[in-house]
C-alpha cells in the first residue's frame, strides 16, 4: 500500500543546530506540502511544491527551507533552529493541489 | 486572505448526546473536505463535499456544503467515545486551486 513517512518521530535539538525532518511518499503525488501544528493556531503552510525542483513559500516559511530533488521526497531544514519552532510537523501529499490530502504520522520537535 | 473558522473550538459531551460542528467563511469553495485527528496522528480524510446544497453521511455523522458553498456542517448522532478528535475542515477556494485552506479545528471529547 502507499504511503508518507516522516523521520523521526520526536527530536530533541539545542538552539542554533541544523536540524532536517525527512519526509517520504510512495503515491507518486507531484504535490507535497509541510506543515506546522500549534494549539491555537491549527495547521500552518511552511513550504510547499508542485513537483521535481519546484518549491514555494507558504505563511510561515521564516527559517525553514525544502529541496525537491526527486518525486518522492521534500525534507524541511531548521537552519538555525529557535525555540518559536518547537511545535508538531506534518508531511502531506495529494494528488491534484487541492485535492484530499494524506497525511505522514508527524514530528515533534522541540528546541530547547 | 480567505479564512475558514470552525465553531465550536471545543467541544466536550456524553456519550449518545449529538452535536453539530460549524466550518463557516465569505468567500466560495469549489469544494471542502472535512477530516479527522486522533492525538498522536495525522489528519485522516472524512468526506468531500463539491455540489452546493450536497448532503453526505458516513455512517452517524451528516455533512453538509451550504447552498452558497461558502459553509459547511458536519453532525454526529449519538456520539461515542471512539469520535474523540479534533476534527479539521479544509476548502479549495474556487477560481484559484494553488491550495487547500484549512480551519483551526474543534475539538471533540466524547466521555463514557
Amino acid at each position: 500500500d502507499a504511503e508518507i513517512t516522516q523521520s523521526p518521530r520526536h527530536k530533541i535539538t539545542e538552539t542554533g543546530r541544523q536540524v532536517t525532518l525527512a519526509c517520504h511518499q510512495t503515491w507518486n503525488h507531484n504535490n507535497m506540502f509541510w506543515y506546522r501544528q500549534d494549539l491555537g493556531h491549527g495547521l500552518r503552510l511552511i513550504h510547499y511544491s508542485y513537483g521535481v525542483q519546484d518549491t514555494n513559500k507558504g505563511e510561515v516559511s521564516d527559517g525553514y527551507s525544502v529541496s525537491r530533488s526527486n518525486t518522492e521526497d521534500l525534507p524541511l531544514t531548521l537552519e538555525s533552529a529557535a525555540s518559536s519552532q518547537t511545535s508538531v510537523y506534518f508531511c502531506a501529499s495529494s494528488e491534484s493541489r487541492v485535492s484530499q490530502a494524506f497525511f505522514g504520522q508527524g514530528t515533534r520537535l522541540t528546541v530547547v | 486572505t480567505q479564512l475558514l473558522e470552525q465553531s465550536p473550538q471545543f467541544l466536550s459531551i456524553q456519550e449518545g448526546e449529538n452535536l453539530t460542528v460549524y466550518c463557516n467563511s465569505s468567500s466560495v469553495f469549489s469544494s471542502l473536505q472535512w477530516y479527522r485527528q486522533e492525538p498522536g496522528e495525522g489528519p485522516v480524510l472524512l468526506v468531500t463535499v463539491v455540489t452546493g446544497g450536497e448532503v453526505k453521511k458516513l455512517k452517524r455523522l451528516t455533512f453538509q456544503f451550504g447552498d452558497a458553498r461558502k459553509d459547511s456542517s458536519l453532525h454526529i448522532t449519538a456520539a461515542q467515545p471512539g469520535d474523540t478528535g479534533l476534527y479539521l475542515c479544509a476548502g479549495a477556494p474556487a477560481g484559484n486551486n494553488r491550495k487547500l485552506i484549512w480551519g483551526l479545528g474543534t475539538s471533540l471529547a466524547v466521555n463514557p
